[in-house]
């Protein structure tokens, strides 16, 4: 059963930063691209970031460009988002998705649950 | 303008069909695009329903019913949703994604209810 759980997040000020991780099990990571979907509570989806199998494709959401940073570590089984240079509009819960394939334009297969990210003073 | 474009809301009652719309941005083709659609209950994770491109690049995700289909519009310049017979457990947001320059797209979502 593919497990992803994600943790890092919290309360942060504006113009901070604060760096989410995924555990993934039940799977081989390393055979599937990987995303961030957030959602603020109450609103619709957004997709954050992808990354194909090796890292070779990543890609951003033009609203998170240049200030966050996706990485994974397939032999650890994890994925991680850098988030600096924090706003009000990036409250959310944040997503660890599982790609349904190795490219990052294979759309997404399993979520998890997610982990809050709130913005404020 | 935003890529995707959805209604907000959808009513329908149980036993009929529902369709739903996602409209690509103008200078957008429907045409060449994959159009994936998701379905999200109250307080659950989004679920992968089907995605289409055209009669021969169609996919139904794993468990979803067969009456959950998908097709484009090429005179709206959309994606479509329909649901046919519908029923009280269909009632959901739904989201539409495509796959544009390079990122993934979503559409606002359309909340269904069956009334």
């Amino acid at each position: 059963e593919v497990q992803l759980v994600e943790s890092g997040g919290g309360l942060v000020q504006p113009g901070g930063s604060l760096r989410l991780s995924c555990a993934a099990s039940g799977f081989t990571l390393r055979d599937y691209a990987m995303h961030w979907v957030r959602q603020a509570p109450g609103k619709g989806l957004e997709w954050v970031s992808g990354i194909s199998w090796n890292s070779g494709s990543i890609g951003y959401a033009d609203s998170v460009k240049g200030r966050f940073t996706i990485s994974r570590d397939n032999a650890k089984n994890s994925l991680d988002l850098q988030m600096n240079t924090l706003r009000a509009d990036d409250t959310a819960f944040y997503h660890c998705v599982k790609g349904y394939s190795s490219s990052s334009a294979g759309s997404f297969d399993s979520w998890g649950q997610g982990t809050l990210v709130t913005v404020s003073s | 303008q935003p890529v995707l474009t959805q209604p907000t809301s959808l009513s329908a009652s149980p036993g009929t069909s529902a369709r739903f719309t996602c409209t690509l941005r103008s200078g957008i083709d429907v045409g060449p695009h994959r159009i994936y659609w998701y379905q999200q209950k109250t307080g659950s994770l989004p679920r992968y329903l089907l995605r289409y491109n055209s009669d021969s690049d169609n996919q139904l995700a794993s468990g979803v019913p067969s009456r959950f289909s998908g097709s484009k519009d090429a005179s709206s310049n959309a994606g479509l949703l329909l649901i046919s017979g519908l029923q009280s457990e269909d009632e959901a947001d739904y989201y539409c994604a495509m796959w544009y320059s390079t990122t993934w797209v979503f559409g606002g979502g359309t909340k269904l209810t069956v009334l």
